[in-house]
């Protein structure tokens, strides 16, 4: 039973340019959030997808944005990249968008380095 | 804004002895409070979780409770193991539309043989 999945593990980029990170969610999961993290703080909320629709979104720019696909899979793209955007971003799988059953699983992230 | 207060930032103890981290959070509305665990370069991993019409929640060595009216709740870890090491967060799920989490600072326990 596969947990959730994101890819690349690792990333380098050169400020200003572009990035895409995916996540795949557990099995029969619907909703997608991402959290960027850096080091030494908690999880920031950045998305929320369910059903393959915006259902939230954190305080960061229009640089930021996401969208999830027919399967539940997700794509986080960053543009014109700033080393304050080096971090660990997480993907958090859960079954429904609110309510029960939100609990929330998350992938290994994906560290992202901006040089 | 809403956020999630916690402490200590670091809790150092000997192994078999118990460990409580403690968290505030702002949001009122909040339904949901779950905690995770990291270890060191790992995913954040959900260890326990309590919903607000819940006072106090345990599972084996772990257990959580909940103070609705004072906005607090608590992680309690007994007889602590090398392996309880890693950094804890606490987090509320906000009371809106989403399943937004809002995560507390961490705390580095380190449990010491």
């Amino acid at each position: 039973d596969a947990g959730v999945t994101q890819s690349p593990t690792h990333l380098i980029k050169t400020r200003g340019q572009q990035v895409t990170l995916r996540c795949s969610p557990i099995s029969g999961h619907k909703s997608v959030s991402w959290y960027q993290q850096v080091l030494g703080q908690g999880p920031q909320f950045i998305f929320q997808y369910y059903e393959k629709e915006e259902r939230g979104r954190g305080n960061f720019p229009d640089r930021f944005s996401a969208r999830q696909f027919p399967n539940y899979s997700s794509e986080l793209n960053v543009n014109a990249l700033l080393l304050g955007d080096s971090a660990l971003y997480l993907c958090a799988s859960s079954k429904t968008g609110v309510g029960r059953n939100t609990e929330a699983f998350f992938g290994q992230g994906t560290r992202l380095t901006v040089v | 804004g809403e956020n999630v207060e916690q402490h200590p930032s670091t809790l150092s103890v000997q192994e078999g002895d118990s460990a409580v981290i403690k968290c505030t959070y702002s949001d009122s509305a909040s339904n949901y409070f779950p905690w995770y665990k990291q270890e060191l370069g790992k995913r954040p991993q959900l260890i326990i979780d309590i919903r607000s019409n819940v006072g106090e929640k345990k599972d084996q060595r772990i257990a959580v409770t909940l103070n609705k009216t004072a906005k607090h709740f608590s992680l309690h870890i007994t007889e602590t193991q090398p392996e309880d090491s890693a950094v804890y967060f606490c987090a509320s799920r906000d009371g809106g539309a989403t399943n937004k989490l809002i995560f507390g600072t961490g705390t580095l326990l380190a449990v010491q043989p």
